[in-house]
């Protein structure tokens, strides 16, 4: 079946410009993750969601990040006022239940200029 | 600071001989995973191991996880250049929030 999907692939922003990131889990998950991964480093946690929830949003590193997830399916990373630290790739998850094996989308590589 | 750490960053073998990783967090766990990423490419969950199991076989993969040292170890037998890969354990917190976080990864490199 179709795996974990995230939009756009690449994306390059001009400094203080917003950004939104897609992610399309599988269907049926109804756990949802969304990661950071920096060059060469590992995995940064964002956010979690439990159906159309977050329990748990201690690691959005501002509040210039949100994320929301709607119809226990899709979800929608926000940057706003991009900066150039926040480039990395973005990487979303899903799993069956939470502390299943996570099933990873290809990431979008965000570059801001 | 990361709750799964793991252990050495980078790991070079030859193909044919035994690679060993080694991962420790810090708080109380319902389960440890261990993910593979290629380069450039996406995570791939290998193996998932509950904290009451001790040991867990998955073809050339051998999880062992000791609870009482919060440690797992990743042996991954009779290498091959194709294991040429970051690894990733992924230590699942007992707590409330059932957060998933990974650590920052042992770079194996496998010499044919």
């Amino acid at each position: 079946g179709a795996g974990v999907s995230q939009s756009p692939s690449n994306k390059v922003t001009e400094k203080g410009k917003d950004v939104e990131l897609r992610c399309d889990p599988i269907s049926g998950h109804t756990a949802l993750y969304w990661y950071r991964q920096s060059l060469g480093q590992g995995l940064e946690f964002l956010i979690y969601f439990q159906g159309n929830s977050a329990p748990d949003k201690s690691g959005l590193p501002s509040d210039r990040f949100s994320a929301e997830r709607t119809g226990g399916s899709v979800s929608t990373l926000t940057i706003q006022r991009t900066q150039q630290e926040d480039s990395a790739v973005y990487l979303c998850a899903s799993s069956q239940t939470p502390y299943y094996e996570q099933y990873f989308g290809p990431g979008t590589r965000l570059t801001v200029t | 600071s990361q709750q799964g750490e793991e252990d050495p960053q980078a790991l070079s073998i030859q193909e044919g001989e035994n690679a060993t990783m080694n991962c420790s967090y810090k708080t109380s766990i319902n389960n440890l995973q261990w993910y593979r990423q290629n380069s450039g490419r996406g995570l791939v969950h290998l193996i998932l191991i509950r904290s009451n199991e001790r040991e867990k076989h998955s073809g050339r993969l051998r999880v062992t996880l000791d609870t009482s040292k919060k440690s797992s170890s990743l042996l991954i037998t009779a290498s091959r250049a194709a294991d040429t890969a970051s690894y990733f354990c992924a230590a699942g917190d007992s707590g409330g929030y059932q957060k998933v976080t990974f650590g920052t990864g042992t770079k194996l490199q496998v010499i044919p």
